[in-house]
């Protein structure tokens, strides 16, 4: 299978606790984006890459967040001191550039108790 | 800021025809993007519209008018399988490379 992958598929963590989610994009694709989705709304920009370098940060993003994607292939999302408001969907989604066309993974749903 | 619009349920029977509306506000728009969800499922890319007038692929259509600040999604034939999320999306100069997403529309498809 040559698409997105992600991992875990499922987290449940307890409120504080620190939680960290991989996103493998599509090989050749440099470009690589997180989202969140909450039940009945569309995704949400969080943060994009183009190979290494983080180039766009949305400002709606807490400071308990970061990403990171060292080589230019994978990408991790952290969130620290996780609240229960940070329970949702995260997608992560990769694209080659010049092109809308975004390939998204099946997420990761996290559960904050 | 940017904005979309969406309506948020759709019913139709099969086989039918219908059209799903997206307006948006935004302050440099470079094109509209569909998307579709399946329940439990991720986003998949339908269509992507930079000028005005209509794209067609097999049985959906997407149309944009950038003067009108609008645009659809024509779905055609409709079958059980197409009962999903749809979102439109846009790219604007305030957004940089990141899709904004409208809320979607869940459209529902009965036999």
């Amino acid at each position: 299978d040559t698409g997105v992958s992600q991992d875990p598929r499922h987290k449940i963590t307890k409120r504080g606790q620190n939680v960290t989610f991989r996103c493998d994009p599509i090989s050749e694709h440099n470009r690589l984006y997180w989202y969140r989705q909450t039940l009945g709304q569309g995704p949400e920009f969080l943060t994009y890459f183009q190979n290494e370098a983080q180039l766009e940060k949305s400002r709606l993003l807490s400071d308990r967040f970061s990403a990171e994607r060292p080589k230019g292939s994978f990408s991790t999302l952290e969130i620290q001191r996780t609240e229960q408001g940070d329970s949702a969907m995260y997608l992560c989604a990769s694209s080659l550039p010049g092109t809308d066309e975004q390939y998204f993974g099946p997420g990761t749903r996290l559960t904050v108790t | 800021g940017q904005s979309l619009e969406q309506p948020s349920e759709v019913t139709a029977v099969e086989g039918a025809i219908v059209q799903i509306n997206c307006t948006y506000q935004t302050s440099g728009f470079y094109g509209l993007s569909w998307y579709q969800q399946h329940d439990g499922g991720a986003p998949t890319f339908l269509s992507y519209n930079a000028l005005d007038g209509l794209e067609e692929t097999g049985r959906f259509s997407s149309f944009l008018s950038r003067s009108d600040s609008y645009g659809y999604l024509l779905l055609q034939e409709l079958q059980m399988k197409d009962s999903a999320s749809y979102f439109c999306a846009v790219r604007d100069r305030q957004a940089g490379t990141a899709l904004i997403f409208g809320k979607g529309t869940t459209l529902s498809v009965s036999s």
